[in-house]
């Protein structure tokens, strides 16, 4: 199985902050990477796809970067719609999720 | 738009078999895979298995022994069934959709709770 280790669990963070979440792979996914927020009683949602492209809909102020093991997401700039949880996913062989990141009120 | 639902019953007994069936609505089935995922309550997320509209399955290596995964195009369902469950497979069960061609699920149902219980 490939692992899908997310840094950080938690992030506390305020409005208008720059936020990077980091995911590494235990092997080399290339870029088949996926990004979803998830909010509490809710289905998560892709905002990213192939390591850096934005899934139709999806704000601008989110990005994806990285291939092989070391991916990233980044908000440029948090809005008050963003506090949520974010996984990372492979799919180059199965499906694979992180563990999450938590993205909290500071 | 395409719509996904998940049905079952909320509640089974340890040792029992887990059902639970996904319609897909305002689309159709063919050509594209199918899958569920599931969610242990606080925890992280867990890909089961895929069905491709086809008929052909694959299956998680942990789960793989416990899960068969069937559809019904015609009826635009498919459906998940887990055997002798225990506590550990209490979860929100998610059915969802892979993006066509890539794979990743673009497309997934609001999720139902099944607690394994006594």
């Amino acid at each position: 199985d490939i692992q899908m280790t997310q840094s950080p669990s938690t992030l506390s963070a305020s409005v208008g902050d720059r936020v990077t979440i980091t995911c590494r792979a235990s092997q080399s996914v290339s870029d088949w990477v996926a990004w979803y927020q998830q909010k509490p009683g809710k289905a998560p949602k892709v905002l990213i796809y192939k390591a850096s492209n934005l899934q139709s809909g999806v704000p601008s102020r989110f990005s994806g970067s990285g291939s092989g093991t070391e991916f990233t997401l980044t908000i440029s700039s948090l809005q008050p719609d963003d506090f949520a949880t974010y996984y990372c996913q492979q799919y180059n062989n199965y499906w694979t999720f992180g563990q999450g990141t938590k993205v909290e009120f500071k | 738009q395409v719509q996904l639902q998940e049905s079952g019953p909320g509640l089974v007994k340890p040792s029992e078999t887990l059902s639970l069936t996904c319609t897909v609505s305002g689309g159709s089935m063919n050509s594209q895979y199918w899958s569920w995922v599931r969610q242990p309550p606080g925890r992280g997320l867990e890909w089961i298995g895929y069905l491709y509209y086809s008929g052909s399955t694959n299956y998680s290596p942990s789960l793989k022994s416990r899960v068969t995964i069937s559809g019904d195009t015609s009826k635009n369902q498919f459906s998940l069934k887990l055997n002798s469950v225990t506590a550990a497979d209490t979860a929100v069960y998610y059915c969802v959709r892979h993006r066509r061609g890539d794979y990743y699920f673009d497309n997934w149902g609001q999720g139902a709770l099944v607690t394994v219980s006594s």
